[in-house]
């Protein structure tokens, strides 16, 4: 029962370029938060989503970051011409359901460097 | 808006000693959980404890125990017998029903000395 899976787990960008970043959620899960962590800070929540649809994107950049949750594969968060201040950890989290209780679970995160 | 403060900015423990990381939130929502989350040095966020807020009883998992204050809103995560293995970043979190994200701490760097 594979948990919640991100990949690449490390990317190094130049400024100007995409980054793309993938999550794959628990097995029956069709509920995608997206949550980015600077150095030395906690997570900041960016982007929530269920299946083909973005329920909450209150935290997500206007500018140049997008987010999607296809019917079939895993989620992707887009950062276009990326900036040095992008780089931080990237978690994913999915749940079964919108009110979470206790059933949240993160993946391993993904480390984006703009140089 | 809701707000999580984590006071303690970094702490060193002798090992086998009992660690106490601090946590208080400012929310107005009746219905809440509260997490804690380690993050090793790896970078991965590990679960540790979970407390609903109409929960009676403090949560336990193993070593850790959440010292629930419902009335100071204060969510304190206690570690008994601490290891070196215990050595990393502690996040408190809160979730609010009335809304779908998980507001988070600043963190506590936790350094257990042998």
């Amino acid at each position: 029962n594979a948990g919640v899976m991100q990949n690449p787990r490390h990317l190094v960008r130049r400024r100007g370029q995409e980054a793309r970043l993938r999550c794959s959620p628990m097995k029956g899960h069709s509920h995608v938060y997206w949550y980015r962590q600077l150095p030395e800070e906690g997570l900041k929540f960016m982007v929530y989503l269920q299946k083909e649809n973005i329920i909450d994107e209150s935290g997500m950049p206007k500018e140049r970051f997008s987010a999607e949750f296809p019917k079939e594969g895993p989620s992707i968060l887009r950062i276009q011409q990326v900036v040095r201040g992008d780089s931080a950890a990237y978690f994913c989290a999915s749940s079964s359901r919108g009110n979470i209780g206790n059933t949240i679970y993160f993946g391993e995160g993904s480390w984006l460097t703009v140089v | 808006a809701q707000k999580i403060t984590q006071t303690q900015p970094g702490m060193f423990v002798q090992e086998k000693e009992a660690v106490t990381l601090d946590c208080t939130y400012d929310t107005s929502d009746p219905s809440y959980g509260l997490f804690w989350y380690k993050q090793p040095s790896s970078g991965e966020m590990i679960f540790l404890i979970y407390q609903g807020s109409y929960d009676q009883q403090n949560a336990t998992e193993g070593r850790y125990s959440l010292n629930f204050q419902k009335a100071r809103k204060s969510a304190n995560l206690v570690i008994s017998a601490s290891q070196l293995g215990d050595s990393a970043m502690y996040f408190c979190a809160v979730y609010m029903d009335s809304n779908y994200q998980l507001i988070w701490g600043a963190g506590t760097k936790l350094i257990i000395k042998p």
